[in-house]
Protein backbone atom coordinates (compact mmCIF):
# COMPACT_ATOMS: atom_id res chain seq x y z
CA UNK A 1 0.00 0.00 0.00
CA UNK A 2 1.23 3.75 -0.45
CA UNK A 3 2.38 5.80 2.58
CA UNK A 4 3.71 9.47 3.06
CA UNK A 5 5.80 10.45 5.07
CA UNK A 6 6.59 14.18 5.96
CA UNK A 7 8.86 15.52 8.86
CA UNK A 8 9.64 17.25 10.71
CA UNK A 9 5.92 17.29 12.83
CA UNK A 10 6.73 20.86 14.69
CA UNK A 11 9.33 23.01 13.90
CA UNK A 12 10.34 26.23 15.12
CA UNK A 13 12.48 29.09 13.66
CA UNK A 14 13.92 32.27 14.09
CA UNK A 15 13.12 34.90 11.80
CA UNK A 16 16.33 35.00 8.50
CA UNK A 17 16.86 31.36 9.31
CA UNK A 18 16.91 28.62 6.48
CA UNK A 19 14.07 26.24 5.87
CA UNK A 20 13.86 22.25 4.51
CA UNK A 21 11.07 20.57 4.88
CA UNK A 22 10.76 16.70 2.69
CA UNK A 23 8.24 14.60 2.03
CA UNK A 24 8.64 11.05 0.49
CA UNK A 25 6.24 8.77 -1.07
CA UNK A 26 6.44 5.01 -0.74
CA UNK A 27 4.40 2.14 -2.69
CA UNK A 28 4.18 4.12 -5.81
CA UNK A 29 5.58 5.02 -9.24
CA UNK A 30 5.98 8.59 -10.63
CA UNK A 31 2.93 10.49 -8.16
CA UNK A 32 2.11 13.64 -8.58
CA UNK A 33 3.13 16.05 -5.37
CA UNK A 34 1.70 18.75 -3.87
CA UNK A 35 2.29 21.23 -0.77
CA UNK A 36 -0.04 23.10 0.56
CA UNK A 37 -0.31 25.81 3.50
CA UNK A 38 -3.04 26.24 6.37
CA UNK A 39 -2.24 29.38 7.65
CA UNK A 40 -4.60 29.84 11.05
CA UNK A 41 -8.45 30.46 10.21
CA UNK A 42 -8.00 29.98 6.41
CA UNK A 43 -8.28 26.64 4.35
CA UNK A 44 -5.49 25.19 2.52
CA UNK A 45 -3.75 26.71 -0.17
CA UNK A 46 -1.57 25.33 -3.26
CA UNK A 47 1.95 26.61 -3.19
CA UNK A 48 3.67 23.86 -5.45
CA UNK A 49 2.75 21.20 -7.88
CA UNK A 50 5.08 18.83 -9.58
CA UNK A 51 3.90 16.47 -11.78
CA UNK A 52 7.76 14.43 -12.22
CA UNK A 53 11.43 14.56 -11.61
CA UNK A 54 13.17 18.45 -11.68
CA UNK A 55 9.30 19.91 -12.76
CA UNK A 56 7.82 22.31 -10.02
CA UNK A 57 5.09 24.61 -11.10
CA UNK A 58 4.29 27.43 -8.57
CA UNK A 59 1.09 28.82 -7.68
CA UNK A 60 1.92 31.51 -5.30
CA UNK A 61 4.67 34.19 -5.81
CA UNK A 62 6.43 33.90 -1.96
CA UNK A 63 9.77 33.14 -0.11
CA UNK A 64 9.52 29.48 -0.37
CA UNK A 65 10.40 27.01 -3.27
CA UNK A 66 10.17 23.78 -4.11
CA UNK A 67 12.53 20.92 -5.48
CA UNK A 68 11.72 17.40 -6.53
CA UNK A 69 15.12 15.46 -6.85
CA UNK A 70 13.97 12.04 -6.98
CA UNK A 71 10.41 10.61 -8.20
CA UNK A 72 8.82 10.53 -4.82
CA UNK A 73 11.16 13.13 -3.28
CA UNK A 74 9.21 16.72 -2.61
CA UNK A 75 11.38 19.39 -0.87
CA UNK A 76 10.46 22.75 0.61
CA UNK A 77 12.51 25.23 1.36
CA UNK A 78 13.57 29.06 1.92
CA UNK A 79 16.23 30.71 2.55
CA UNK A 80 15.61 33.24 4.89
CA UNK A 81 12.17 32.55 6.84
CA UNK A 82 9.67 35.35 7.51
CA UNK A 83 7.13 35.99 10.21
CA UNK A 84 4.30 35.17 7.50
CA UNK A 85 5.51 31.97 6.87
CA UNK A 86 4.26 30.69 9.63
CA UNK A 87 2.02 28.09 9.09
CA UNK A 88 0.62 24.24 8.89
CA UNK A 89 2.42 22.65 5.58
CA UNK A 90 1.21 19.85 4.42
CA UNK A 91 2.59 17.12 1.42
CA UNK A 92 0.02 15.45 -0.55
CA UNK A 93 0.21 13.05 -3.59
CA UNK A 94 -1.81 11.75 -6.38
CA UNK A 95 -1.39 9.07 -8.88
CA UNK A 96 -1.93 10.00 -12.25
CA UNK A 97 -5.22 9.40 -13.89
CA UNK A 98 -6.89 9.55 -10.02
CA UNK A 99 -8.40 13.09 -8.80
CA UNK A 100 -7.70 12.10 -5.28
CA UNK A 101 -4.60 13.21 -3.04
CA UNK A 102 -3.59 11.74 -0.22
CA UNK A 103 -1.76 14.28 2.88
CA UNK A 104 0.60 13.67 5.16
CA UNK A 105 0.45 14.22 8.66
CA UNK A 106 1.42 18.16 8.01
CA UNK A 107 4.33 20.32 9.65
CA UNK A 108 3.39 23.00 11.85
CA UNK A 109 6.05 25.53 11.24
CA UNK A 110 6.43 28.35 13.91
CA UNK A 111 8.85 31.34 12.97
CA UNK A 112 9.62 33.22 15.90
CA UNK B 1 -11.42 35.39 -5.33
CA UNK B 2 -12.46 32.12 -3.07
CA UNK B 3 -13.17 30.33 -6.25
CA UNK B 4 -14.92 27.13 -3.22
CA UNK B 5 -17.16 28.67 -0.47
CA UNK B 6 -17.80 27.06 2.93
CA UNK B 7 -20.02 29.72 4.54
CA UNK B 8 -21.03 27.85 7.54
CA UNK B 9 -17.57 27.66 9.60
CA UNK B 10 -19.30 25.94 12.29
CA UNK B 11 -22.47 23.24 12.30
CA UNK B 12 -23.77 21.64 15.84
CA UNK B 13 -25.87 18.77 14.91
CA UNK B 14 -27.39 15.69 17.63
CA UNK B 15 -25.90 12.27 17.99
CA UNK B 16 -28.18 9.65 15.38
CA UNK B 17 -29.58 13.34 13.22
CA UNK B 18 -28.70 14.07 9.81
CA UNK B 19 -25.62 16.61 9.17
CA UNK B 20 -25.82 18.52 5.94
CA UNK B 21 -22.25 20.46 5.02
CA UNK B 22 -22.89 22.94 2.52
CA UNK B 23 -20.19 23.88 -0.59
CA UNK B 24 -20.30 26.60 -3.17
CA UNK B 25 -17.88 27.14 -6.18
CA UNK B 26 -17.90 29.83 -8.92
CA UNK B 27 -15.48 27.82 -11.53
CA UNK B 28 -17.33 26.14 -13.96
CA UNK B 29 -14.29 24.33 -14.90
CA UNK B 30 -13.84 22.42 -12.05
CA UNK B 31 -14.89 18.68 -12.92
CA UNK B 32 -14.43 17.05 -9.81
CA UNK B 33 -14.95 17.96 -6.12
CA UNK B 34 -14.06 16.23 -3.17
CA UNK B 35 -14.84 15.92 0.87
CA UNK B 36 -11.97 15.74 3.69
CA UNK B 37 -11.82 15.01 7.50
CA UNK B 38 -9.66 17.07 9.17
CA UNK B 39 -8.17 16.83 13.22
CA UNK B 40 -6.34 19.09 14.72
CA UNK B 41 -2.38 18.55 14.06
CA UNK B 42 -3.05 16.12 11.55
CA UNK B 43 -3.23 16.10 7.60
CA UNK B 44 -6.79 15.75 5.98
CA UNK B 45 -8.46 12.70 5.35
CA UNK B 46 -10.31 11.42 2.12
CA UNK B 47 -13.74 10.95 2.14
CA UNK B 48 -15.94 10.74 -0.69
CA UNK B 49 -16.03 12.67 -3.73
CA UNK B 50 -17.91 13.23 -6.98
CA UNK B 51 -17.37 13.85 -10.57
CA UNK B 52 -18.75 16.52 -12.18
CA UNK B 53 -21.08 14.08 -14.68
CA UNK B 54 -22.64 12.98 -11.39
CA UNK B 55 -25.22 14.31 -9.01
CA UNK B 56 -24.73 12.00 -5.86
CA UNK B 57 -22.37 9.63 -4.72
CA UNK B 58 -23.19 7.45 -1.81
CA UNK B 59 -20.50 5.41 0.73
CA UNK B 60 -21.84 4.36 3.42
CA UNK B 61 -23.37 6.82 5.71
CA UNK B 62 -21.54 9.76 3.43
CA UNK B 63 -23.76 10.64 0.65
CA UNK B 64 -22.58 13.61 -2.03
CA UNK B 65 -25.07 15.53 -3.86
CA UNK B 66 -23.92 17.75 -6.55
CA UNK B 67 -25.88 20.59 -8.38
CA UNK B 68 -24.05 22.00 -11.26
CA UNK B 69 -26.43 24.42 -12.35
CA UNK B 70 -26.29 25.80 -8.86
CA UNK B 71 -22.50 25.22 -8.82
CA UNK B 72 -23.12 23.70 -5.21
CA UNK B 73 -22.86 20.51 -3.48
CA UNK B 74 -23.49 19.05 0.19
CA UNK B 75 -21.85 16.75 1.80
CA UNK B 76 -24.47 14.48 4.07
CA UNK B 77 -23.81 12.65 6.75
CA UNK B 78 -26.65 10.05 8.38
CA UNK B 79 -26.76 8.98 11.21
CA UNK B 80 -24.37 11.08 12.81
CA UNK B 81 -21.60 9.83 15.44
CA UNK B 82 -18.94 11.51 17.84
CA UNK B 83 -16.04 10.15 16.16
CA UNK B 84 -18.01 12.33 12.74
CA UNK B 85 -16.54 15.62 14.95
CA UNK B 86 -14.07 17.29 12.56
CA UNK B 87 -13.48 20.37 10.21
CA UNK B 88 -14.89 19.59 7.13
CA UNK B 89 -13.22 20.94 3.57
CA UNK B 90 -14.58 20.94 0.40
CA UNK B 91 -12.48 20.71 -2.29
CA UNK B 92 -12.23 21.08 -6.20
CA UNK B 93 -10.24 20.04 -8.65
CA UNK B 94 -9.40 20.97 -12.99
CA UNK B 95 -6.95 18.74 -14.67
CA UNK B 96 -3.55 18.08 -13.33
CA UNK B 97 -3.06 20.84 -10.85
CA UNK B 98 -3.90 21.22 -7.01
CA UNK B 99 -6.85 21.49 -5.27
CA UNK B 100 -8.75 24.57 -4.48
CA UNK B 101 -10.45 24.10 -1.00
CA UNK B 102 -12.76 26.09 1.18
CA UNK B 103 -11.95 27.64 4.29
CA UNK B 104 -13.75 24.62 6.01
CA UNK B 105 -16.78 23.77 8.16
CA UNK B 106 -16.55 22.70 12.51
CA UNK B 107 -18.58 19.73 12.71
CA UNK B 108 -19.35 19.45 16.48
CA UNK B 109 -21.71 16.17 17.14
CA UNK B 110 -23.91 16.67 20.54
CA UNK B 111 -24.89 13.75 22.83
Amino acid sequence: SQTIHQWPATLVQPVGSPLSLECTVEGTSNPNLYWYRQAAGRGLQLLFYSVGIGQISSEVPQNLSASRPQDRQFILSSKKLLLSDSGFYLCAWRQAGSNIQYFGAGTRLSVL
Amino acid sequence: DQQVKQNSPSLSVQEGRISILNCDYTNSMFDYFLWYKKYPAEGPTFLISISSIKDKNEDGRFTVFLNKSAKHLSLHIVPSQPGDSAVYFCAASWGADGLTFGKGTHLIIQP
